[in-house]
């Protein structure tokens, strides 16, 4: 399975969109690019994942680019309660599901 | 529907002991996973199954043996416990193709 490049923190003022960026140059066809997200150390909770095109839901919505190298995560009003680290994931068809360092997102008041 | 549970949620050991983790999940889902998380760092796949009587290694899974005996459970042992495998341990669980994992609360071990 593909790897990913995250930075390893975010700062985002509280009521502004979070855009969180994900590198995964080597990615393969039949890959999907995953996010989830981990608050105060609890289990990660899933938020969006998706192929090729770019995908909405209560959540987040995720943007992934044309040559499917890149992708973004925007959550459209961050609030404190956002607060977390954010994992972006490449997943193909051996099941596996390997967690990078992820990105720590801090939204500030 | 209790979705993943881990068992216990807490655990010490003296080094050199044995223990095994229980993950157990009502969703009816092929995969499931064991993962070890450390102060400060991501979470590490140790061992994964894609179905019943199935095993695989992940990342680091020296240590660490499993099994799936039933689809429904998936048990983590470790055989002579070491201080280096004090952590947090995950368990997650997903259905077959492209879908979300559900993960546990976690079990904090300490190995002294």
């Amino acid at each position: 399975d593909a790897k990913t490049t995250q930075p390893p923190s975010m700062d985002c003022a509280e009521g502004r969109a979070a855009n969180l960026p994900c590198n995964h140059s080597t990615i393969s066809g039949n890959e999907y690019v995953y996010w989830y997200r981990q608050i105060h150390s609890q289990g990660p909770q899933y938020i969006i994942h998706g192929l090729k095109n770019n995908e909405t839901n209560e959540m987040a919505s995720l943007i992934i680019t044309e040559d499917r190298k890149s992708s973004t995560l925007i959550l459209p009003h961050a609030t404190l309660r956002d607060t977390a680290v954010y994992y972006c994931i490449v997943r193909g068809n051996t099941g596996k599901l390997i967690f990078g360092q992820g990105t720590t997102l801090q939204v500030k008041p | 529907n209790a979705g993943v549970t881990q068992t216990p949620k807490f655990r010490v050991l003296k080094t050199g002991q044995s223990m095994t983790l229980l993950c157990a999940q009502d969703m009816n889902h092929e995969y499931m996973y064991w993962y070890r998380q450390d102060p400060g760092m991501g979470l590490r796949l140790i061992h994964y199954s894609v179905g019943e009587g199935t095993t695989a290694k992940g990342e680091v899974p020296d240590g660490y043996n499993v099994s799936r005996l039933k689809k429904q459970n998936f048990l983590l042992g470790l055989e002579s416990a070491a201080p280096s495998q004090t952590s947090v341990y995950f368990c997650a669980s997903s259905d077959w193709g492209n879908t979300e994992a559900f993960f546990g609360q976690g079990t904090r071990l300490t190995v002294v």
